[in-house]
């Protein structure tokens, strides 16, 4: 079975741009989180989709948005980038519910704003 | 609200020597526990969860780790590792509504 892929695995962007994260989960998976990791903060979650609908989402600012499409995989979205979102951004994916099934997170997305 | 605490950031110990790995918990309900590890470069991979049933857990590579509900901790322990237990581990704790919260991390190092 294959695992949680994430594209792209780096990413270099200036401030003020935007960015899409893409990610597809494991076969079979309807719920799909998102997590920021950072030194200073450590991992903190951004939102959990789970057939097509965010059914949970973290303290982050309106410039951070997702949505997950029919087949389960999902996007996430950064407007505006600033140099704090400078990060790496992992996806996970779950069978129905993060809260108790086993996560399998994807290598991630190292995002660098310049 | 649930919380997490990692009592120790980084533990440096020996190679085939025991270690543990502290975690401490508060909620207000009842919890599901959990154990990642994320190896350099990689994305988390889960070592063990507690939902119910025996307190004491088993998990992949040779950890396990002990739900103790009156101290609401849930240490992380191994008799005896190797260098390629040299990674982050992180805590979660879970309400099982949705609320899942992750520790801080902590950063084992096993020396030769």
């Amino acid at each position: 079975k294959a695992g949680v892929t994430q594209t792209p695995r780096y990413l270099i962007k200036t401030r003020g741009q935007q960015v899409t994260l893409s990610c597809s989960p494991i076969s079979g998976h309807r719920s799909v989180s998102w997590y920021q990791q950072t030194p200073g903060q450590g991992l903190q979650f951004l939102f959990e989709y789970f057939s097509e609908t965010q059914r949970n989402k973290g303290n982050f600012p309106g410039r951070f948005s997702g949505r997950q499409f029919s087949n389960s995989r999902s996007e996430m979205n950064v407007s505006t980038l600033e140099l704090g979102d400078s990060a790496l951004y992992l996806c996970a994916s779950s069978f129905q519910d993060r809260a108790t099934d086993t996560q399998y997170f994807g290598p991630g997305t190292r995002l660098t704003v310049l | 609200a649930q919380s997490v605490t990692q009592l120790d950031s980084q533990v440096p110990v020996f190679e085939e020597a025991p270690v543990e790995l502290r975690c401490n918990y508060s909620s207000s309900v009842s919890v599901y526990l959990f154990w990642y590890v994320q190896y350099p470069n990689q994305g988390l991979q889960l070592l063990l969860k507690y939902l119910s049933g025996s307190t004491l857990v088993k998990g992949i590579n040779g950890f396990e780790a002990e739900f103790n509900k009156s101290q609401t901790s849930f240490h992380l322990r191994k008799p005896s590792v190797h260098i390629s237990d040299t990674a982050e581990y992180f805590c979660a704790v879970s309400d099982g509504n949705n609320d899942m919260r992750f520790g801080a991390g902590t950063r084992l190092t096993v020396k030769p």
